[in-house]
């Protein structure tokens, strides 16, 4: 089975700081990796993804992730928060023909003004 | 562009009665998936369908039962109805094998609240 763990429950930066989201996998198998935003009281909303390829993928909002494959690893970062960026994300991954997501407990980021 | 949306957003029921969910995927998204959201926790997946037939089956109580139907759209059963069942339930739905292969779109979520 696979499992997802992101270290950090509570993040709280102030805006323009550089931001990076730790998110670990165990899996042993082909795997596809995604990071979700929740803002308040909102749906989840794909912020990037991770298939195949280039490790370093680009999302939307300025946020980037960097697959790491030898560290099971799947960090989200963006050099600058805005105040808007203030919501709860979540690290997700699904096995390769199994689509169902499996997703991390989550990291609530506020960004102070 | 179109998104899933879900029926009715807010649902508040009484211990041992039942309830039923509502989920309309993107238009052409074969697939539906339910995904179970607690206060503060992650969310976890329940059930899923692909062409009207049951995909996968996840942490769902035998309490709940769900179908797809012809026109895609799924709905999820839940009956005796616990305090524990509580929580933000949202739909998935995602077209496999075209260039979104494996990506889920989310719908707004039913908030149930168990009195």
């Amino acid at each position: 089975a696979q499992s997802v763990s992101q270290h950090n429950h509570h993040v709280i930066l102030s805006e323009a700081a550089s931001l990076e989201l730790g998110c670990n996998y165990s899996y042993g198998g082909t795997v596809n990796l995604f990071w979700y935003v929740q803002y308040p009281g909102q749906h989840l909303q794909l912020l990037l993804k991770y298939f195949s390829g280039d490790p370093l993928v680009k999302g939307i909002k300025g946020f980037e992730a960097e697959f790491i494959k030898s560290k099971f690893s799947f960090n989200l970062r963006k050099p600058s928060v805005q105040w808007s960026d203030t919501a709860e994300y979540f690290c997700a991954v699904s096995s390769f023909g199994n689509e169902k997501l499996t997703f991390g407990t989550g990291t609530r980021l506020t960004i102070i003004p | 562009a179109a998104g899933v949306i879900q029926s009715p957003r807010h649902l508040i029921k009484e211990k041992r009665e039942t309830a039923t969910l509502k989920c309309y995927p993107i238009p052409r998204h074969d697939t539906v998936y339910w995904y179970q959201q607690g206060p503060g926790q992650d969310p976890q997946f329940l059930i899923s369908f692909y062409e009207k037939m049951q995909s996968d089956k996840g942490s769902i109580p035998d309490r709940f039962s769900a179908q797809q139907f012809s026109d895609y759209h799924s709905e999820l059963n839940m009956s005796s109805l616990e305090l524990g069942d509580s929580a933000l339930y949202f739909c998935a739905s995602s077209a496999p094998g075209t260039g979104d292969y494996n990506e889920q779109f989310f719908g707004p979520g039913t908030r149930l609240t168990v009195l």
